[in-house]
């Protein structure tokens, strides 16, 4: 059984162009989160996603959007790059069985905008 | 947010336990105590969530005190690969965010 699986696992980009980052969640959930993690900081809950809808969001501006599918994948979409966002994103997934609550994981994507 | 506060890092020499604290003292009474840990170029993973019993599982055991303003996470025999940042976290509800702080950097010696 395949865990939570992102892509791409690095990124380069300029500032002010556009990212989309892609989230696929682990068999049986139905449930997205998203979170960015700065260099040597815990990581930042950014919004998630359930049903295809926002149901909870972090303090982020809106150039940070996302999109779930009817798969229960999603993406994470930004816009207008800034340094700033040089950071670790991390996807979650949750509400399989048995352990409906519990957040697993994916490897990340590190961004670094230049 | 209800606020965690956990010493910045700590040492342990591997097959002996290790005691990680965790004080909050605004806790709300459904607030529950969650610990995730973060290996190296690692996505963090969960260990353990309690509200007021004391819990075990297989990879550690949590003490609650009565109060609630505090609990420990018990690694019962540390192995190297439980070097790692580990994070006390209280969750308002069942589905909601994760709210990571600093953690405490758990370093294991052979």
């Amino acid at each position: 059984d395949a865990g939570v699986t992102q892509s791409p696992t690095h990124l380069i980009k300029t500032r002010g162009q556009q990212v989309t980052l892609r989230c696929s969640p682990k068999s049986g959930h139905d449930t997205v989160s998203w979170y960015q993690q700065a260099l040597g900081q815990g990581p930042q809950f950014i919004f998630q996603y359930y049903e295809e809808e926002e149901r909870q969001r972090g303090n982020f501006p809106d150039r940070f959007s996302g999109h779930q599918f009817p798969n229960y994948s999603s993406e994470l979409n930004v816009n207008a790059l800034l340094l700033g966002d040089s950071a670790l994103y991390l996807c979650a997934s949750s509400g399989g069985q048995p352990f409906p609550y519990e957040q697993y994981f994916g490897p990340g994507t590190r961004l670094t905008v230049t | 947010d209800a606020k965690t506060t956990q010493p910045n890092s700590m040492e342990s020499n591997e097959e002996e336990p290790v005691h990680l604290p965790c004080n909050h003292s605004t806790i709300s009474g459904t607030d529950y105590i969650h610990w995730y840990r973060q290996l190296p170029s690692q996505g963090p993973e969960y260990v353990i969530h309690g509200l007021t019993s004391n819990v075990n599982n297989r990879m550690a055991s949590l003490a609650i005190a009565e109060d609630r303003k505090s609990s420990t996470l018990i690694l019962h025999r540390a192995t190297l690969r439980d070097a790692a940042v580990y994070y006390c976290i209280l969750r308002d509800t069942s589905y909601g965010k994760l709210t990571f702080g600093q953690g405490t950097i758990l370093t294991v010696h052979p």
